[in-house]
């Protein structure tokens, strides 16, 4: 059974510019969850999809967005880049949102 | 305040040596605890689940949840050096609509 799958793996920008990350989920799993992970903060909640709805909403700026297609493979976007927002950004699914996620390998983003 | 709260050591013990790692919470309504392992350059992966109080074993890891204290913990006995890892914290409430992780412990076990 395939994992959680991210991509890029890891992916330079530039301040200003804007980016895409990819995670496909594994399969049947309806619920996509995504995660910002840094050293100072640890792991903070961005934004969770269930059935190409936005369920949950993290303390994030609406720099941040994502989306979700029928076939449960999510998106998020960053806009205008900075350089804070340099981190490892971490996919998980669920199957119905349940008690534990499984996690991608991540997209190490880094903005110079 | 945070939701969560877990020392980030790092923790360094000998091969053999009992683990004891904590986190402590605010949020009386989380229900469902969770303690999960981070090798570097990967994600996080699922060790164990408890809900609400009580004890959990598998193998040589123990979850330990102590809901009056909003205190739980991980105990791992016969530490090997590939038990090294950053072992995270996460709790979540009955409907699991987010998660709330701690910081993270980075665990070294020394052959």
């Amino acid at each position: 059974k395939a994992g959680v799958t991210q991509t890029p793996r890891y992916l330079i920008k530039t301040r200003g510019q804007q980016v895409t990350l990819s995670c496909s989920p594994i399969s049947g799993h309806r619920s996509v969850s995504w995660y910002q992970q840094t050293p100072g903060q640890g792991l903070q909640f961005l934004f969770e999809y269930f059935s190409e709805t936005q369920r949950n909403k993290g303390n994030f700026p609406g720099r941040f967005s994502g989306r979700q297609f029928s076939n449960s493979r999510s998106e998020m976007n960053v806009s205008t880049l900075e350089l804070g927002d340099s981190a490892l950004y971490l996919c998980a699914s669920t199957a119905q949102g349940g008690y534990g996620y499984t996690f991608g390998s991540g997209t190490r983003l880094t903005v110079v | 305040q945070k939701e969560v709260e877990q020392d980030p050591g790092p923790l360094s013990v000998p091969e053999g040596a009992i683990v004891s790692l904590n986190c402590t919470y605010s949020n009386s309504a989380f229900q469902y605890f969770m303690w999960y392992r981070q090798y570097s350059r990967k994600g996080p992966e699922l060790l164990m689940y408890t809900y609400s109080s009580g004890n959990k074993e598998d193998g040589r890891f123990t979850a330990q949840v102590d809901k009056s204290s909003k205190y739980i913990s991980l105990f791992i006995r016969d530490s090997q050096p590939s038990d090294s890892a950053t072992y995270l914290c996460a709790m979540s409430s009955y409907n699991f609509n987010k998660f709330y992780f701690g910081s993270g412990t980075k665990l070294n076990v020394k052959p």
